[in-house]
C-alpha cells in the first residue's frame, strides 16, 4: 500500500515553544489529509482536514490558532503546534488519500511531550 | 452521536490461540465499518472492511461480521501468531465522509 510519513516520531519541548510535525506522502499525491490526536486510551479524534492549497478545516472545539495546519504540496501536510502547554501532550496521527479514493493511509504518529 | 465501543486490552494470547477483539457501535442507519492495525512503529494499515450489514470482512487470516441486529463487528483469527501483536482498531465511517471515528485501540500480544 502506499506511505505516509510522520517526522518526528517523538518531541519533547518546553512550555510555551511552538512544535512542527511533518506528514508526508512519500508515493501518492495526497489532495486530502487528516490530523487525528489521541489521548492515552480514548480514541483517534479528527482534529482537521485540509486540502492541498486551501484553508484547513477544523472539527469543533479545536483551535486553529493553537493548531496551525498547512498543506503547501500535494506530498505535505504539517502541523504546528503554537505556545504548547503540557495539556497538548498527546499522539498525533495524520492521514491522506488521493482525489476520490476511498482509502486512508496512515502515518506512524508523532508523539509530543511538553513539559 | 455515532461511536465505536471496543474491547479494552491488553490481550496477552498464547500462538496458536484462537482471538476474538469485540466491537459495537452506536449509529443511526449502517456505516461502513473497518478494523485497522497498527504495528510497532508503524502507521495504521486497513485490516478489513465491510460495507453493508451481514457482509464479512477477512484477510491474513482475519474475520469481521457485520451484524446490524447487535450492533456488532468482532474481529477474530483462529490461530495467532506472534507477528499478530499489534494494536487493533475498529472505526466505522458514512459513505465517502472524511471522518472515521474510531475505537480506542486493542494491544495484542502474542507469545511463542
Amino acid at each position: 500500500g502506499a506511505v505516509v510519513s510522520q517526522h518526528p516520531s517523538w518531541v519533547i519541548c518546553k512550555s510555551g515553544t511552538s512544535v512542527k510535525i511533518e506528514c508526508r506522502s512519500l508515493d501518492f499525491q495526497a489532495t486530502t489529509m487528516f490530523w487525528y490526536r489521541q489521548f492515552p486510551k480514548q480514541s483517534l479524534m479528527l482534529m482537521a482536514t485540509s486540502n492541498e492549497g486551501s484553508k484547513a478545516t477544523y472539527e469543533q472545539g479545536v483551535e486553529k490558532d493553537k493548531f496551525l495546519i498547512n498543506h503547501a504540496s500535494l506530498t505535505l501536510s504539517t502541523l504546528t503546534v503554537t505556545s504548547a502547554h503540557p495539556e497538548d501532550s498527546s499522539f498525533y496521527i495524520c492521514s491522506a488519500r488521493t482525489l476520490g479514493a476511498g482509502e486512508l493511509f496512515f502515518g506512524e504518529g508523532s508523539r509530543l511531550t511538553v513539559l | 452521536g455515532d461511536s465505536v465501543t471496543q474491547m479494552e486490552g491488553p490481550v496477552t494470547l498464547s500462538e496458536e490461540a484462537f482471538l476474538t477483539i469485540n466491537c459495537t457501535y452506536t449509529a443511526t442507519g449502517y456505516p461502513s465499518l473497518f478494523w485497522y492495525v497498527q504495528y510497532p512503529g508503524e502507521g495504521l494499515q486497513l485490516l478489513l472492511k465491510a460495507t453493508k450489514a451481514d457482509d464479512k470482512g477477512s484477510n491474513k487470516g482475519f474475520e469481521a461480521t457485520y451484524r446490524k441486529e447487535t450492533t456488532s463487528f468482532h474481529l477474530e483469527k483462529g490461530s495467532v501468531q506472534v507477528s499478530d501483536s499489534a494494536v487493533y482498531f475498529c472505526a466505522l465511517r458514512w459513505g465517502g465522509a472524511n471522518n472515521l471515528f474510531f475505537g480506542t485501540g486493542t494491544r495484542l500480544t502474542v507469545i511463542p
